[in-house]
């Protein structure tokens, strides 16, 4: 039930093109949901987050979509660049408590120009 | 604003040493802290939450003796490996959280450590 499972491991896309990262989760408590980027060698930086009142959250070319009947979010990135080409973390937390982060897996963004 | 710092940035020790690595909230204070353990192509694994004042609080199968946390002050949360080994060797990234109303977490950059 602490599980985010996150997909796909790995993807490639043009430069240009919409790169689109999944993740599912099982625990209804859960009720914040951020997206972090690292890069090779160095810390996760938060992208955007959002929380299951809204179904839509957008930021520059970073969209997420939260479909909270199928426990299921997503990151959209539009027009995506070569410097977007990084490991990218969906999260999920409870609003009680210590607030731990659960990660997913991860995905392996590569934009090929 | 919300940055975090952790120091040294990677360290290089002999096997049966002990290592301290300080993670710093430079332009906020922050009540809660966590510490990270991340393998190469892996995700982030939760070690433990340290709160200011307190003891830390441990995950499941994470030694307390062994990765001594101490978090003195709103700023500064330190995590010592004690007596490390080679399986020790990992990146080690902290994150700080301003307070409890507050879910973000803010990453530091890790420190990569290398027990020879």
């Amino acid at each position: 039930q602490q599980q985010v499972k996150q997909s796909p491991q790995s993807l490639i896309v043009q430069k240009g093109g919409i790169s689109i990262i999944n993740c599912a989760y099982e625990n209804t408590a859960f009720d914040y949901f951020p997206w972090y980027q690292q890069f090779p060698g160095k810390g996760p930086a938060l992208l955007i987050a959002i929380r299951p009142d809204v179904s839509e959250k957008k930021e520059g070319r970073f969209t997420i979509s939260f479909n909270k009947s199928a426990k299921q979010f997503s990151l959209h990135i539009m027009d995506s660049q070569p410097g977007d080409s990084a490991t990218y973390f969906c999260a999920a937390s409870r609003g009680q408590g210590a607030q731990k982060l659960v990660f997913g897996q991860g995905t392996r963004l590569t934009i090929n120009p | 604003g919300a940055v975090v710092s952790q120091h040294p940035s990677r360290v290089i020790c002999k096997s049966g040493t002990s290592v301290k690595i300080e993670c710093r909230s430079l332009d906020f204070q922050a009540t809660t802290m966590f510490w990270y353990r991340q393998f190469p192509k892996q995700s982030l694994m939760l070690m433990a939450t340290s709160n200011e004042g307190s003891k830390a609080t441990y995950e499941q199968g994470v030694e307390k003796d062994k990765f001594l946390i101490n978090h003195a002050s709103l700023t500064l949360s330190t995590l010592t490996v004690t007596s490390a080994h080679p399986e020790d060797s990992s990146f080690y990234i902290c994150s700080a959280r301003r307070d409890s109303a507050s879910s973000t977490q803010y990453f530091g950059p890790g420190t990569r450590l290398l027990v020879l």
